[in-house]
């Protein structure tokens, strides 16, 4: 069946640690997006990706980082410069670029420090 | 920026009711979707819906994009409609859907 896969469901992290949340499409879809969730609140979009090796910085950009090599796939680094990255993180996809499109989500990765 | 308010924040159902779910908008919008997310985290699209009505089932959604809301209603509610209802609108950015969500209303309905 056709979706956006994210792993691991869950990730722990230390102190001072790199982690890297995968998201697999296999939906030919252009377009995918990374966001955040934390407790009780609404997503926030961290990174977008357009097209093949473009992306551009969301609204929460700092302390994250991503490529997009493939199509298929847009993996996000929290990195260590992330001073709070317990959160939830969901990863979107639209057919196209721009703008007028329904986005699809994948189930998530809940990220905990140790 | 854009500011997406949605209430009541908080509802409790029994099993059975019927409710409306509303969000408010600050500014003109291209698009809105209305997404439930399950108590497992998923997000699951409900309505892409930048203006007018669609049903599907026991839910439908109105947008009046000319007033700035878009009501969710919920029919004959089920155990399964608990979770979280978050709306998301899209501003015209010119390069990409990018999409501003709402705070969410959590819904839970009780046997």
């Amino acid at each position: 069946d056709g979706g956006i896969t994210q792993s691991p469901k869950y990730l722990f992290r230390k102190e001072g640690q790199n982690v890297t949340l995968s998201c697999e499409q296999n939906l030919n879809h252009d377009a995918m997006y990374w966001y955040r969730q934390d407790p009780g609140q609404g997503l926030r979009l961290i990174y977008y990706s357009q097209i093949v090796n473009d992306f551009q910085k969301g609204d929460i950009a700092e302390g994250y980082s991503v490529s997009r090599e493939k199509k298929e796939s847009f993996p996000l680094t929290v990195t260590s410069a992330q001073k709070n990255p317990t959160a939830f993180y969901l990863c979107a996809s639209t057919i196209t670029r721009g703008w007028g499109q329904p986005q699809h989500f994948g189930d998530g990765t809940r990220l905990s420090i140790l | 920026g854009i500011q997406v308010e949605q209430s009541p924040p908080d509802l409790i159902l029994q099993e059975g009711a019927n409710s409306t779910l509303r969000c408010n908008f600050s500014d003109s919008v291209n698009n809105l979707q209305w997404f439930h997310q399950n108590p497992w985290g998923q997000l699951i699209n409900l309505f892409y819906i930048p203006s007018g009505t669609k049903q599907n089932g026991r839910l439908s959604a109105t947008t009046v994009a000319t007033e700035r809301y878009s009501l969710l209603y919920i029919s004959s509610s089920q155990t399964t409609d608990s979770g979280v209802y978050f709306c998301a609108v899209e501003q015209n950015t010119g390069t990409a859907s990018k999409l501003t969500f709402g705070t969410g209303t959590r819904l839970q309905v009780t046997l």
